[in-house]
Formats: structure tokens, C-alpha cells, sequence
């Protein structure tokens, strides 16, 4: 089985605090996700990782960076948080299941509040 | 602008009947599509995907099915479960997966004893 852990469930930070989330995989997979859920805008993709110490933006990446230092270990950087960052945070990773066909296996979420 | 669209935020169906989820594209570049099923506080849960190759895949009491000409997937359960009950997301990716996935708001299916 998959699986995919995040160092804290819930999370409470001042505005202005440099954050730091935490995703660990155990199935060496190459690709690794972060996303954001929040009420009526569905899932949105933040960064996303091929390899270690490789990065791409996904849709949504202002205010926030990455580090992918070892292949399973995925972090998720806030600089200097701000209120509109409150929101539940996803970790992913990915395995294919065919040619062309990877599914995204996600973690159990980071609720971060940010005051 | 969206690119996966779900209509209806919510969905009531009574245990044992059919539920089926609905969901509309409008990149024409999406060639990977799946389907997850998330309760509150959890993260989502891999349930079923289709590739484009493909019109329909079945999984146990779960079936996608993919209608290219239309831009529209639908999720059939059957029958439908307490256990069901949850926020479906759909979701689509133009690179088999690769590069991340572009989900819709989700359905909010809920069975009814």
C-alpha cells in the first residue's frame, strides 16, 4: 500500500511567520505534488516535483516555494504567511499505472490556520 | 476559466439505487482522467480512472464512463452504499498524470437509508 504522510495535521501560524510543511512517501516515487482544497475551488495545484532537486510551478505557486532534497521527502515553504494562505493543504505522489497513466496517491491533509 | 467542470455541488440518492456523478472538460489536450472520493479531514482516495484510448472502465461497483465527442465523464455506483457517502472529485491531466492534475469543485454525495 501507498503512503503518504504529513508532518502535522493541523496547524495554527502568526501572519508574517515562515512556515514550513512537511510530506514523506514511501513507494520511491519520482513525482510528488502539493495542492490546496478549499470550500467551493476544488483542488489546486501549487508545485510539483520529477526529481530530486527538480521543481515546477503548478497553477497557483505565488507565495509559496519547495525543496526536494531527498526522492522521498517533499516540502512545502510559506516565506512569511499571510491570512489568505489559510486553507487545507495536500501532499501527492504518483506512480504509473501504464504507459501514459499515473495516479496521484495523496496524504491525509495539513489544515493550516493562519492568524 | 474552469477547464473540469461538476455541476452539481450536491447529490442525494437513496441506498441501493444508481448514483451517478457528472463531469465536463473543455481542454481538448486532457488524456488522463480519474476519479476520487474524500471525507472531511482525510485526503482524497483514489477510485477510478479512464484513460482517452478507452469509453468506459469498471472497477467492482464503480464505472467511469468517457464520452470524447461531448467532453463529458460520468461516475456510475452501483448500488449505492452508506459508505458512499462523500465529496467526489474530478479530475483530468494532459500528460497521462505527469504534471499534476486540474480538478473540479466536487459533488457532495449523500445516501439516504
Amino acid at each position: 500500500d501507498v503512503k503518504v504522510t504529513q508532518s502535522s495535521r493541523y496547524l495554527v501560524k502568526r501572519t508574517g511567520e515562515k512556515v514550513f510543511l512537511e510530506c514523506v512517501q514511501d513507494m520511491d516515487h519520482e513525482n510528488m505534488f502539493w495542492y490546496r482544497q478549499d470550500p467551493g475551488l476544488g483542488l489546486r495545484l501549487i508545485y510539483f516535483s520529477y526529481d530530486v532537486k527538480m521543481k515546477e510551478k503548478g497553477d497557483i505557486p505565488e507565495g509559496y516555494s519547495v525543496s526536494r532534497e531527498k526522492k522521498e521527502r517533499f516540502s512545502l515553504i510559506l516565506e512569511s504567511a499571510s491570512t489568505n494562505q489559510t486553507s487545507m493543504y495536500l501532499c501527492a505522489s504518483s506512480s504509473p499505472r501504464g504507459v501514459g497513466q499515473e495516479t496521484q496517491y495523496f496524504g491525509p491533509g495539513t489544515r493550516l490556520l493562519v492568524l | 476559466d474552469q477547464q473540469v467542470k461538476q455541476n452539481s455541488p450536491s447529490l442525494s440518492v437513496q441506498e441501493g439505487r444508481i448514483s451517478i456523478l457528472n463531469c465536463d472538460y473543455t481542454n481538448s489536450m486532457f488524456d488522463y482522467f480519474l476519479w476520487y472520493k474524500k471525507y472531511p479531514a482525510e485526503g482524497p482516495t483514489f477510485l477510478i480512472s479512464i484513460s482517452s484510448i478507452k469509453d468506459k472502465n469498471e472497477d467492482g461497483r464503480f464505472t467511469v464512463f468517457l464520452n470524447k465527442s461531448a467532453k463529458h465523464l460520468s461516475l456510475h455506483i452501483v448500488p449505492s452504499q452508506p459508505g458512499d457517502s462523500a465529496v467526489y472529485f474530478c479530475a483530468a491531466s494532459a500528460s497521462g498524470g505527469a504534471d499534476g492534475l486540474t480538478f473540479g469543485k466536487g459533488t457532495h454525495l449523500i445516501i439516504q437509508p
